[in-house]
């Protein structure tokens, strides 16, 4: 079963900030936040992920709290291209178990 | 340096028969995963190879089986097709190194539709 617990959908204004937030409550610490996304009918994309330190990239920034158990995805300016399913994975780098446990995914709609 | 790669991007076949897909993992990756994403579902998976051995099986029966090759490159066989295998099948690959937080990239994937 997937780690993560995300809202089923969200909303955003094109050109606002769309916040996307994970609880990931029983996370260890051996554990990285990883987020994908995949728009409709593609291969997921991989986003960015982060151990315990905040992390930011060219697509997204990514805001884990002090105790682990949430994490907010931000996507600075979206547009109508970032309309898609996003997931937030937990995954392990023990015993190199690198296999990916999806949960549904918040659907994010930007609106024009 | 060209992604995950996958063939065929679409094809179609009729109940009963065999079906074989195909992955290149992205340069520089060793480790390959298959994921079957049904319309509407996210991504479940299948099993994943290293060192040309299946590694890990997810829940799917004997029917879907597997082979890595030596350049890392991977094949997904599924025999005595059912319409409930009709899905998208993705190919991820990764490198296996310890600890990294190393990334995990899929492929676009190929949709297979059984009648």
């Amino acid at each position: 079963d997937a780690k993560t617990t995300q809202p089923p959908s969200m909303d955003c204004a094109e050109g606002r900030a769309a916040n996307l937030p994970c609880n990931h409550s029983t996370i260890s610490g051996n554990e990285y936040v990883y987020w994908y996304r995949q728009i409709h009918s593609q291969g997921p994309q991989y986003i960015i992920h982060g151990l315990k330190n905040n992390e930011t990239n060219e697509m997204a920034s990514l805001i884990i709290t002090e105790d682990r158990k949430s994490s907010t995805l931000i996507l600075p300016h979206a547009t109508l291209r970032d309309t898609a399913v996003y997931y937030c994975i937990v995954r392990s780098q023990i015993n190199r178990d690198d296999k990916i446990i999806f949960g549904k995914g918040t659907r994010l709609h930007i609106l024009p | 340096d060209a992604g995950v790669t996958q063939s065929p991007t679409h094809l179609i076949k009729t109940r009963g028969q065999q079906v074989t897909l195909r992955c290149s993992p992205k340069s520089g990756h060793d480790t390959v995963s298959w994921y079957q994403q049904a319309l509407g579902q996210g991504p479940q998976f299948i099993f994943q190879y290293y060192e040309e051995e299946e590694r890990q099986r997810g829940n799917f029966p004997d029917r879907f089986s597997g082979h890595q090759f030596p350049n890392y490159s991977s094949e997904l066989n599924v025999n005595a097709l059912l319409l409930g295998d009709s899905a998208l099948y993705l190919c991820a690959s990764s490198a296996r190194l310890w600890g990294s937080g190393n990334t995990i990239y899929f492929g676009e994937g190929s949709w297979l539709t059984v009648v």
